[in-house]
């Protein structure tokens, strides 16, 4: 059990676009929703983190308005991704926790390359 | 700021070695205390957690925390090439892991 998925696992996309990922808890229901950002050979580093019905918590650093971060329900999480540039190409990772177990379950990534 | 340290390696080690992996970290109030391990182009996926002093084992793993001099190791046993991998180091402020702050990762390789 505690399987969290992803979608898109790899989107390519113009500089100036905006990009939504979707990220989704199977077989439980999050409590909490992480947004994760991963630049090559680099750890991970927290970028929001969001309960279901509530507005999203960004860490220091990160544009609110630039990461949209849409917790609908406790199964789902979306990151919106606008005005994409270059330098905004990483690997978005979302990872969900649920009240009774112990640690965070990470999906599977998303690749963002913005040309 | 809440740092957590580990070597980068890469650690090579023989198939069938002992490899032992080291992480510090700076909040002495955190509260729990995870390793997980992450191929490449892949994300986390969880090994171990460990809340208390001393030696955690699961299978070929071992955890082991020293509150006193906050720093956590995992070793593990018989390595497989299948082992390869960064493996993460994470502690966290609360007891469920809600909060977790990430190491840099240490590069595992295992040489058959």
């Amino acid at each position: 059990g505690a399987v969290v998925s992803q979608h898109p696992s790899r989107v390519i996309c113009k500089s100036g676009t905006s990009v939504k990922i979707e990220c989704r808890s199977l077989d439980f229901q999050a409590t909490t929703m992480f947004w994760y950002r991963q630049f090559p050979k680099k750890s991970l580093m927290l970028m929001a983190t969001s309960n279901e019905g509530s507005k999203a918590t960004y860490e220091q650093g990160v544009e609110k308005d630039k990461f949209l971060i849409n917790h609908a329900s406790l199964t789902l999480s979306t990151l919106t991704v606008t005005s994409a540039h270059p330098e905004d190409s990483s690997f978005y990772i979302c990872s969900a926790s649920t009240s009774g177990r112990i640690g965070q379950f990470f999906g599977p990534g998303t690749r963002l390359t913005v040309l | 700021q809440k740092e957590v340290e580990q070597n980068s390696g890469p650690l090579s080690v023989p198939e069938g070695a002992i490899a032992s992996l080291n992480c510090t970290y700076s909040d002495r109030g955190s509260q729990s205390f995870f390793w997980y391990r992450q191929y490449s182009g892949k994300s986390p996926e969880l090994i171990m957690s460990i809340y208390s002093n001393g030696d955690k084992e699961d299978g070929r793993f071992t955890a082991q925390l020293n509150k006193a001099s906050q720093y956590v190791s995992l070793l593990i046993r018989d390595s497989q090439p299948s082992d390869s991998a960064t493996y993460l180091c994470a502690v966290s402020e609360d007891n469920a892991g809600n909060m977790l702050t990430f190491g840099g990762g240490t590069r595992l390789m295992v040489k058959p």
